[in-house]
């Protein structure tokens, strides 16, 4: 996975707590988003942004806050942790729009709410 | 409502053989699909992609099909190797506006030696 980062791997949280899971990336890249992978449902959008200081909502945007104040850094927060929101979590990113952009994703993180 | 589907959750192939992974969806604006691949514990990494104005892209012993009129495509490995186990996703997106992934929810192919 070339250059997106995030932080932390594996967190478990209690119902009520709050979090926010970091992603960095180096590559310049404009386009930044967040996903999470559920057993069946494959990767679902949760929030993009196509520039610093831009951001829009995805598919299951509920439950999460984001915000792009730098171009490298696209943190993803959990406001108060359901256990709904038990998931593996994906940051990725690419350059602007274009045909054919190749979009990298991070390691994952790992979220269990109890 | 699920745009982009990947009905067979598994697919067991033997080594040296085809694997032929297949994905159907509903929208027919998507301008590109791609297809990631996936191993446990890591995130998905991009491995081949098709524009809708083509019906066919190779990469090595990867072949991306389109086929447009079924909103249709399909991934052929040929031969297939152990390496090869891992899920795939295929994703399609709107070149208009946001650059928005939709996936569809993955096939687990298994090569056996």
């Amino acid at each position: 996975n070339a250059g997106v980062t995030q932080t932390p791997k594996f967190q478990v949280l209690k119902t009520g707590q709050s979090m926010t899971l970091q992603c960095a990336q180096d590559m310049n890249h404009e386009y930044m988003s967040w996903y999470r992978q559920d057993p069946g449902m494959g990767l679902r959008l949760i929030h993009y942004s196509v520039g610093a200081g831009i951001t829009d909502q995805g598919e299951v945007p509920n439950g999460y806050n984001v915000s792009r104040s730098t171009t490298e850094d696209f943190p993803l927060r959990l406001l108060s942790a359901a256990p709904s929101q038990t998931s593996v979590y994906f940051c990725a990113s690419s350059y602007q729009v274009s045909s054919g952009n190749t979009i990298y994703f991070g390691e994952g993180s790992w979220l269990t709410v109890v | 409502d699920q745009q982009v589907k990947q009905n067979s959750p598994s697919l067991s192939v033997q080594e040296g053989r085809i694997s032929i992974l297949n994905c159907d969806y509903t929208n027919s604006m998507f301008d590109y699909f791609l297809w990631y691949k996936k191993y446990p514990a890591e995130g998905p990494t991009f491995l081949i992609s098709i524009s809708s104005i083509k019906d066919k892209n190779e990469d090595g012993r990867f072949t991306v099909f389109l086929n447009k009129s079924a909103k249709h495509l399909s991934l052929h490995i040929v031969p297939s190797q152990p390496g090869d186990s891992a899920v795939y996703f295929c994703a399609a997106y709107l070149i208009q506006g946001a650059q928005k992934l939709v996936f569809g929810q993955g096939t687990r192919l298994t090569i056996n030696p």
